[in-house]
């Protein structure tokens, strides 16, 4: 079965701060979902990327997609204390979007 | 973005009784929809696939039986955990997915957090 490592898994960064979180996949992506959770809470959805080395952002925060090193890298810029919480990455299964497996999660705290 | 609801969004109840979440997709018809187990500080753990008109398929070690799934419409499946026991106690999230352009995606609804006394 597919497995999904994050990096780190927590982080603290004083607000201002540029941040990277990895996600690392056992096996082959075939696409790759980033989602934010405040825990307790449901999902909301970041992005999804689709092809290897695509790259997409939204507001402050990029994500890309390393299809050769089953990796992907969410990057979010000039953090702020509202982008705290859980990320969470997610890769689908072959074959047309089925089910989704999850990353260990990374729980990201930014300090005013 | 398309929307997904969850009710109740918090449930009490006793060792042995049962317990029904519903989920559903109120702007979208749900082709497949997908039921996840949060433990505390853990990531999500899917349970089971559900697609309207069929049998879930559940994953290995869930227990069909314990956790009923119920996808009656393209905008509603069910989760009865029956004779819940403390042990079930945890945030069950679903999710679910559309057709046409919204095939790719899944939305997830706000979760469900269940305590068995």
């Amino acid at each position: 079965s597919q497995e999904l490592e994050q990096s780190p898994q927590s982080l603290i960064v004083q607000e201002g701060k540029n941040l990277t979180i990895n996600c690392t996949s056992s096996k082959t992506l075939y696409g790759l979902y980033w989602y934010k959770q405040k825990y307790g809470e449901g999902l909301i959805f970041l992005m999804m990327l689709q092809k290897g080395g695509e790259e997409k952002s939204h507001e402050k925060i990029t994500a890309k997609l390393d299809e050769k090193k089953q990796q992907s890298s969410l990057h979010i810029t000039a953090s702020q204390p509202s982008h705290a919480g859980i990320y969470l990455c997610g890769a689908p299964s072959s074959g047309g979007y089925q089910k989704v497996t999850f990353g260990t999660g990374t729980k990201l705290q930014v300090i005013p | 973005g398309a929307v997904v609801s969850q009710h109740p969004s918090r449930v009490i109840c006793k060792s042995g009784t049962s317990v029904k979440i519903e989920c559903r997709s109120l702007d979208f018809q749900a082709t497949t929809m997908f039921w996840y187990r949060q433990f505390p500080k853990k990531s999500l753990m899917l349970m089971a696939t559900s697609n309207e008109g069929s049998k879930a398929t559940y994953e290995q070690g869930v227990e069909k039986d314990k956790f009923l799934i119920n996808h009656a419409s393209l905008t509603l499946s069910t989760l009865t955990v029956t004779s819940a026991h403390p042990e079930d106690s945890s945030f069950y999230i679903c999710s679910a997915r559309g057709g046409g352009g919204l095939y790719n995606e899944q939305f997830f609804g706000p979760g469900t957090r269940l305590t068995v006394l």
